[in-house]
């Protein structure tokens, strides 16, 4: 059965800290997203990648970065939280089409 | 500028009622467009793919039409149940597939 997998559900961090979320998938798919979902604007992309050590930028790339070294593993990097930063963070993988998702992180920037 | 539009208000039917929901784009040529469905506090789940030269697509009680002349999709549950109740979100795939754009996505309350 098809399974992505993120590192925390839920995750409070403090202005300025660098925080990591993570993103693993278990079906040898070639690309990976990191969406943030938001009331009222819908899922936004942020970075996704379509080979190891690949990356490209979506449409909210600012104060993001991401990084994946390996296959299964997609990481997504904030390098100084911000109070904006506040939302709930998706991980999807795909091969062709259809996208298999996180159950999502919950990220609160205090 | 670019836009996905679905119906931000919500969706009452009533059970064992047909629900349509209507997704409309501008200024996409997509690859293909996808819907999905998206319980509270989780990651959306995908039911059904249609490419541009599909006119129809079903899947057991859901049926998607994809109108590119309109540029409209509209996706159906018929003999809609309780358990249907979720947000269901409209996707569509452009530059080779890799980039996917959602839209905000449609909450359906189906009543017993």
């Amino acid at each position: 059965d098809v399974k992505v997998t993120q590192s925390s559900r839920y995750l409070v961090k403090r202005t300025g800290e660098k925080v990591f979320l993570e993103c693993v998938q278990d079906m040898d798919h070639e690309n990976m997203f990191w969406y943030r979902q938001d009331p009222g604007l819908g899922l936004r992309l942020i970075y996704f990648s379509y080979d190891v050590k690949m990356k490209e930028k979506g449409d909210i790339p600012e104060g993001y970065s991401v990084s994946r070294e390996k296959k299964e593993r997609f990481s997504l990097i904030l390098e100084s939280a911000s109070t904006n930063q506040t939302s709930m963070y998706l991980c999807a993988s795909s091969q062709w089409g259809e996208q298999y998702f996180g159950p999502g992180t919950r990220l609160t920037v205090t | 500028s670019q836009k996905i539009e679905q119906n931000s208000e919500a969706l009452n039917i009533q059970e064992g009622k047909t629900a349509t929901l209507t997704c409309n784009y501008t200024n996409y040529s997509p690859a293909y467009l996808q819907w999905y469905r998206q319980d509270p506090g989780r990651g959306p789940v995908f039911l059904l793919l249609i490419r541009e030269n599909e006119k129809e697509k079903r899947k057991e009680r859901l049926k998607v039409t994809f109108d590119t002349t309109l540029k409209q999709s509209l996706f159906h549950i018929t003999a809609s149940q309780p358990a249907d109740s979720a947000t269901y979100l409209c996707a569509l795939a452009i530059t080779g597939g890799f980039k996917t754009i959602f839209g905000a996505g449609t909450r359906l309350f189906v009543k017993a």
